[in-house]
């Protein structure tokens, strides 16, 4: 089966302390993307990457660390530094858009409570 | 339609109704769309796109209609099904926005039996 494959479902963490959360790719994708979803808002992107071993940061990037070692593997810390963690968490991928913009695929998504 | 705040947009259908959800986008530049369909505690699914240089888009039970002249975006499903009942959203990409997408907040349908 091809996919994304997102880590823990739910996580529950106390204030303080950072977390990662996984994503994995098996679709042979380039991009891979972190995005937060918050009730009543649109997503938000945290990160994302195009090629191994380099990423870029996206509107809400504070607070976040991403590694792009694999292609396959885009992993996210959430470091104490980030003021309200709580949130559902998103990981897609897609082909590195050209001259023309691809769609992105979604994973499960992980469920983040700090408290 | 979709808006920005605490509560989505709702919108209640009957089983076999047409479904009619809207988008109003913002960026004049955008060049592709997407909707997304997600169902509670879930990822997104890809439903359809639709590039700038179309202005309708058909698939399985599902159209896309772009009107560029006034930003908007809809997503009309044919007699829709109790399985269709979830939270939609639209995504828009800029020629100006790099890989950025812009996502919707969504409007939730839900389908009565």
């Amino acid at each position: 089966d091809g996919g994304i494959t997102q880590s823990p479902k739910y996580l529950f963490r106390k204030e303080g302390q950072n977390v990662t959360l996984s994503c994995e790719q098996n679709l042979n994708h380039d991009a891979m993307y972190w995005y937060r979803q918050d009730p009543g808002q649109g997503l938000r992107l945290i990160y994302y990457s195009q090629i191994v071993n380099d990423f870029q940061k996206g509107d809400i990037a504070e607070g976040y660390s991403v590694s792009r070692e694999k292609k396959e593997s885009f992993p996210l810390t959430v470091t104490s530094a980030q003021k309200n963690p709580t949130a559902f968490y998103l990981c897609a991928s897609s082909i590195v858009p050209g001259t023309a913009p691809y769609e992105q695929y979604f994973g499960p998504g992980t469920r983040l409570t700090v408290t | 339609g979709e808006s920005v705040g605490l509560h989505l947009p709702t919108l209640s259908v009957q089983e076999g109704d047409n479904s009619i959800i809207n988008c109003a986008y913002s960026n004049s530049a955008s060049d592709y769309f997407i909707w997304y369909k997600q169902e509670s505690g879930k990822g997104p699914q890809f439903i359809i796109d639709i590039r700038s240089n179309m202005d309708k888009r058909q698939g399985q039970r599902v159209t896309v209609l772009l009107n560029k002249t006034v930003k908007h975006l809809s997503l009309q499903i044919a007699a829709t099904q109790p399985g269709d009942s979830a939270v939609y959203f639209c995504a828009e990409h800029g020629e100006d926005t790099g890989n950025q997408f812009y996502f919707g907040t969504g409007t939730s349908l839900t389908v009565i039996p």
